[in-house]
């Protein structure tokens, strides 16, 4: 079955350095989303990439989707303490419409101030 | 607009005893989903739904789990009977198109 495997499962940074977390698919996926979960909190959606080679931007947060669509990153310009969380990339497979997630392991990433 | 909840946010049950939980979608969303995040791993699918439809239940680990969602509003997710190795956070999610938004989750411990 399709696995997402996402790396590296932890971050330590401090404040202001930047911080990148990579998914790679097993296979070809139909969007990729990003979630962000807070220490004790559920997962939040921040964005979902559909278009090959895709690059969206969210005040220091950048988003890409591989060209091949099976690999995305996740890239956090300036960290800073409420960054702090675990980070997931979820993909739905090729000719999925509205169908199940699959989830990475999540990046843990920690900002010391 | 509300979110999607869940009830009840924590459960703590003995092993062979059964446990229901409940979540209520975001008004309007066709597609209701189950995931459940068993402690160190990954956030794994359970099953979908399709308004009062199972659209595919490939994630629902045995028959000691069952879902419903009855009229294709709120659904149940039935454990029983519980064994330890179920507990873990179980979160219910919702979509009207691709974008799927999360409940709080579920915390359920089974000793």
């Amino acid at each position: 079955g399709q696995q997402v495997m996402q790396i590296p499962q932890y971050q330590h940074v401090q404040e202001g350095e930047d911080f990148t977390t990579y998914c790679n698919s097993s296979t070809t996926l139909s969007n990729i989303q990003w979630y962000k979960q807070r220490p004790g909190g559920h997962p939040v959606f921040l964005i979902q990439l559909v278009k090959s080679g895709e690059v969206k931007k969210q005040k220091r947060l950048t988003f890409q989707f591989g060209e091949a669509k099976k690999n995305s990153s996740l890239h956090i310009t300036a960290t800073q303490t409420t960054d702090v969380g675990t980070y997931f990339c979820a993909g739905q497979g090729s000719g999925t419409s509205y169908g199940k997630l699959t989830f990475g392991q999540g990046t843990i990433l920690t900002v010391h101030p | 607009e509300a979110g999607v909840t869940q009830f009840p946010s924590h459960s703590v049950i003995e092993k062979g005893q059964t446990v229901t939980l409940r979540c209520d979608p975001i008004s309007g969303h066709d597609n209701l989903y189950w995931y459940r995040r068993v402690m160190g791993k990954e956030i794994k699918f359970l099953l979908h739904f399709v308004k009062e439809s199972k659209q595919d239940e490939s994630g629902m680990p045995n028959n000691r789990f069952l879902a419903e969602r009855t009229g294709g509003t709120y659904s149940t997710l039935k454990v029983q009977p519980a064994e330890l190795e179920d507990s873990g956070v179980y979160f219910c999610a919702s979509s009207q198109h691709k974008t799927q938004y999360f409940g709080p989750g579920t915390r359920l411990l089974v000793l």
